[in-house]
């Protein structure tokens, strides 16, 4: 049974390039969440997606950044004209559908890491 | 202000000793969820606690949410190396929400 799978592992942009980050989510879930991990910082929630959804965007600076998750394929966190602000570990979490409305586990993917030169 | 304090920051322990790591809110936790991190690493889900009192265990490692459900502690018993890591707590701190907000987490390292 894989578990959470990100792609690629490793991104290296210039400044100004388009970023795009996939997340597969363990098979069953249905919930996909981007967490950030800025370095020396702790991990941020940035947006949390189900089919063709965004939920919660709370957490996603205003502008360069979005996310979906479509209803074939991965999840893609994209951020535009990428700054060097923005390297970081990006980590995508997923949990099965919850029933009764209560949180349930997430599971999270080895993340990628982005570095902007 | 963090708005989950993990207590301590490090803990340097002796192979073989038992620790315990907290994790304290200001507010009511509704999901409360203990995670282990190897340095440039992904997150290893470890436990979640939901009901004020409850316990779990697996293998050398449990974790409780106190009654009145604002803290947390996970503690290991007879400590391996292979314990050593960041372990960090995350919290679900809206009723019915799904996001989790992390404490800053506690660097775990075992000396042989």
């Amino acid at each position: 049974n894989a578990g959470v799978m990100q792609n690629p592992r490793h991104l290296v942009r210039r400044r100004g390039q388009e970023a795009r980050l996939r997340c597969s989510p363990m098979k069953g879930h249905s919930h996909v969440y981007w967490y950030r991990q800025l370095p020396e910082e702790g991990l941020k929630f940035m947006v949390y997606l189900q089919k063709e959804n965004i939920i919660d965007e709370s957490g996603m600076p205003k502008e360069r950044f979005s996310a979906e998750f479509p209803k074939e394929g991965p999840s893609i966190l994209r951020i535009q004209q990428v700054v060097r602000g923005d390297s970081a570990a990006y980590f995508c979490a997923s949990s099965p559908l919850s029933s009764s409305g209560r949180a349930t586990e997430q599971y999270f993917g080895p993340g990628t890491r982005l570095t902007v030169t | 202000s963090q708005e989950l304090e993990q207590s301590p920051q490090s803990l340097i322990v002796q192979e073989g000793k038992n620790l315990t790591i907290n994790c304290t809110s200001s507010k009511t936790l509704y999901g409360l969820y203990w995670y282990k991190q190897k340095y440039g690493e992904g997150l290893i889900f470890l436990m979640m606690l939901q009901k004020g009192g409850e316990e779990k265990s697996h293998e050398k490692i449990t974790a409780k949410l106190d009654e009145k459900k604002q803290q947390s502690s996970l503690h290991i018993t007879a400590s391996q190396p292979s314990h050593a890591g960041i372990y960090l707590c995350g919290a679900v701190r809206i009723q019915g929400a799904q996001k989790l907000v992390f404490g800053q987490g506690t660097r775990l390292t075992i000396n042989p």
